[in-house]
């Protein structure tokens, strides 16, 4: 049971736009940055989005975050099929003194 | 760029231990801001942060409660590593482990992962 809460899956067709979401609580989510990483099958995550809303260079535009609260969301603009992959969001969590990690979120382009 | 490159056996005799390098490019070990975390992810418990160190004038360990009874995790400055050694080990310890770089308040590169089997 992951402390972070996302869908198991998503899908869409190529070109459409999709989002997921990632709830959390004060501890974590609630108090500091959300984080979300790209998971290729047999490879390791690779960062996505960082602080919330930032994109490190290299990532394209169509990916984005948000974060509200306690929740965050990952949106996919122009979905496209490489784009098919885990999807994890993460954030440091206060009362655990560590890293939490969502259950991943399996994307699927149609 | 930074580099994590892992080594370690990728199969482990149940109540013995888990023993795992992951050597260093493009930064160091010492680094006033960075961490160096473990991880590691399994179909039964997803991804799991198991502990980290870092130092800041003096070194930092910590580890995940699920795991703070049987873990170390030790920098070695002289090579520019750290390492991650998981004792008493059981079936639920299989997983795939992976190092990974914390900074600027993210985990921002991660080493290959090495499937570790316990099994007799």
């Amino acid at each position: 049971q992951s402390v972070l809460t996302q869908p198991p899956s998503a899908s869409g067709t190529p070109g459409q736009r999709v989002t997921i979401s990632c709830s959390g609580s004060s501890s974590n989510i609630g108090s500091d940055y959300v984080h979300w990483y790209q998971q290729l099958p047999g490879t390791a995550p690779k960062l996505l989005i960082y602080r919330n809303n930032q994109r490190p260079s290299g990532v394209p535009d169509r990916f984005s975050g948000s974060k509200s609260g306690t929740s965050a969301s990952l949106a996919i603009s122009g979905l496209r099929s490489e784009d098919e992959a885990d999807y994890y969001c993460a954030a440091w969590d206060d009362s655990l003194s560590g890293w939490v990690f969502g259950g991943g979120t399996k994307l699927t382009v149609l | 760029q930074v580099q994590l490159q892992q080594s370690g056996p990728g199969l482990v005799k149940p109540s013995q231990t888990l023993s795992l390098t992951c050597a260093i490019s493009g930064d160091s070990v010492s680094s006033n801001s960075a961490a160096w975390n473990w991880l590691r992810q399994s179909p039964s418990r997803g991804l799991e942060w198991l502990g980290r160190t870092y130092y800041r004038s003096k070194w930092y360990i910590g580890y995940a409660v699920s795991v703070k009874s049987r873990i170390t995790i030790n920098p070695d400055t002289s090579k520019n590593q750290f390492s991650l050694q998981l004792n008493s080990v059981t079936p639920e310890d299989t997983a795939v482990y992976f190092c990974a770089r914390g900074n600027g308040g993210m985990i921002d590169s991660w080493g290959q992962g090495t499937l570790v089997t316990v099994s007799s």
